[in-house]
């Protein structure tokens, strides 16, 4: 039980364009889950907590009309970079807290490698 | 600042010994730490969380200790494998529904 997807695991785009990921808990309810970015040999950074029916909370320094958050249900958040850039690349990771065992433990995906050329 | 420090050099040991990583944190009041798993190219797995008030867990051949005073947690893996190669990482809780603080991670190299 308690498995996180992310779709796609990998994407290559041109500079200026947007890009789409997809988070999914598999196997259970999330009310919250959170999206983090991790640069090559480095610890992930906390991006934004994202909220079942409401608006997102970004971590300070993270530009939320770049990150769009959307967390339309209790299954599925999505990040949108927009206008991606050559720094904008780097390994987006989600997680999602499961409703049903208050321990907050988090359950990570298996990251979105994102390449902008 | 808050800090939450691993050493950043990677641990090698022989297949076999007990594998020991340390977590410090400065100006923090975790009310939980937990230490996760992680692979080249792949999102973290979670192992082992130990609240505040526990000095000690275990799991299989992973225990994990707390010292509040000390400001420090110790995560050992007994009887290395080298299956158990991977980079290892502590996070921090200051209250439950909150976010997690990550450390840098420690990469564990275990030879056969």
């Amino acid at each position: 039980g308690a498995v996180v997807s992310q779709h796609p695991s990998w994407v290559i785009c041109k500079s200026g364009t947007s890009v789409k990921i997809e988070c999914r808990s598999l196997d259970f309810q999330a009310t919250t889950m959170f999206w983090y970015r991790q640069f090559p040999k480095q610890s992930l950074m906390l991006m934004a907590t994202s909220n079942e029916g409401s608006k997102a909370t970004y971590e300070q320094g993270v530009e939320k009309d770049k990150f769009l958050i959307n967390h339309a249900s209790l299954t599925l958040s999505t990040l949108t970079v927009t206008s991606a850039h050559p720094e904008d690349s780097s390994f987006y990771i989600c997680s999602a807290r499961d409703l049903a065992h208050p321990t907050d433990t988090q359950y990570f995906g298996p990251g979105t490698r994102l390449t902008v050329l | 600042s808050q800090k939450i420090e691993q050493n950043s050099e990677a641990l090698n040991i022989q297949e076999g010994k007990t594998a020991t990583l340390t977590c410090n944190y400065t100006n923090y009041s975790p009310a939980y730490l937990q230490w996760y798993r992680q692979d080249p190219g792949r999102g973290p797995v979670f192992l082992l969380l130990i609240r505040e008030n526990e000095k000690e867990k275990r799991k299989e051949r992973l225990k994990v200790t707390f010292d509040t005073t000390l400001k420090q947690s110790l995560f050992h893996i007994t009887a290395s494998q080298p299956a158990d190669s991977a980079t290892y990482l502590c996070a921090l809780l200051k209250a439950a529904g909150n976010k997690l603080t990550f450390g840098g991670g420690t990469r564990v190299l275990v030879k056969p």
